[in-house]
C-alpha cells in the first residue's frame, strides 16, 4: 500500500524565518496531497492541498509544491509567526481507487521562537 | 454551525473490554471516516462510511467495526481491547464520499486509554 515519509520530525525556526517540510510518497497513482495542521488537543485542520495536475499552489504565507516524477511534495511557510507553532502532517490519497482514505506522514513538530 | 462532534472526549478502559465511540458529522455531510492516531504518529485510516454503506476499510483487525445511522452519525466499536489500542480516535466528515474535495473536516477526537 501507499507509504508517506515526512521530514524533519521537528523544526525550530525564528519568528519571521521560513519553514520547509518535505514528504515523499510511494504510490505513483496517488493524485491528491493535503496538508493538515494539528494544534494541541485538537483535530487536524486542512491548511492547503494540491492535486497531481498542478505543480505549485500558494495561499498567502503558505505554499505547496509537487514533483510527480520524484514523488515528493513540500510545504513552505514564509514569515513564520508564533501561532504557526503546531504539528503539521502531509497526506496522500488515490481517491476512490483506495477506499477514499488519506495516508498520513509521521508529522513535523514546528516551533516558532519569538 | 457546529463542527464535527465526538463523544466521549476521554475514556479509560481495561484490557478485554469493549468501547463505543460516537461521532456527529457537520450538518449536511453524508460521509464519515474514522482514523486512529497513536501518540507521536500520523492518523491511520480505519473506515469510511457514505450513505450508511462502508466505502473503505483500513488494515485493522475484525475487532474494529463501525456503522452509520440514517441521520449520518456514526459509531466506532472496538472489542477485546488491547494496550495497543490506546490512541486518539478521530472522526472526519465530508459532504460526499470523495476525499479530494478539500472539504474533509476532523473532530477533536476521543482519547482512549487502555490499562
Amino acid at each position: 500500500g501507499e507509504n508517506v515519509e515526512q521530514h524533519p520530525s521537528t523544526l525550530s525556526v525564528q519568528e519571521g524565518d521560513s519553514a520547509v517540510i518535505k514528504c515523499t510518497y510511494s504510490d505513483s497513482a496517488s493524485n491528491y496531497f493535503p496538508w493538515y495542521k494539528q494544534e494541541l488537543g485538537k483535530g487536524p485542520q486542512l491548511i492547503i492541498d494540491i492535486r497531481s495536475n498542478v505543480g505549485e499552489k500558494k495561499d498567502q504565507r503558505i505554499a505547496v509544491t509537487l514533483n510527480k516524477t520524484a514523488k515528493h511534495f513540500s510545504l513552505h511557510i514564509t514569515e513564520t509567526q508564533p501561532e504557526d507553532s503546531a504539528v503539521y502532517f502531509c497526506a496522500a490519497s488515490k481517491g476512490k481507487a483506495a477506499g477514499n482514505k488519506l495516508t498520513f506522514g509521521g508529522g513535523t513538530r514546528v516551533l516558532v521562537k519569538p | 454551525d457546529a463542527g464535527v462532534t465526538q463523544s466521549p472526549t476521554h475514556l479509560i478502559k481495561t484490557r478485554g473490554q469493549h468501547v463505543t465511540l460516537r461521532c456527529s458529522p457537520i450538518s449536511g455531510h453524508k460521509s464519515v471516516s474514522w482514523y486512529q492516531q497513536v501518540l507521536g504518529q500520523g492518523p491511520q485510516f480505519i473506515f469510511q462510511y457514505y450513505e450508511k454503506e462502508e466505502r473503505g476499510r483500513g488494515n485493522f483487525p475484525d475487532r474494529f467495526s463501525a456503522r452509520q445511522f440514517p441521520n449520518y452519525s456514526s459509531e466506532l466499536n472496538v472489542n477485546a481491547l488491547l494496550l495497543g489500542d490506546s490512541a486518539l480516535y478521530l472522526c472526519a466528515s465530508s459532504w460526499g464520499a470523495q476525499v479530494d474535495t478539500g472539504e474533509l473536516f476532523f473532530g477533536e477526537g476521543s482519547r482512549l486509554t487502555v490499562l
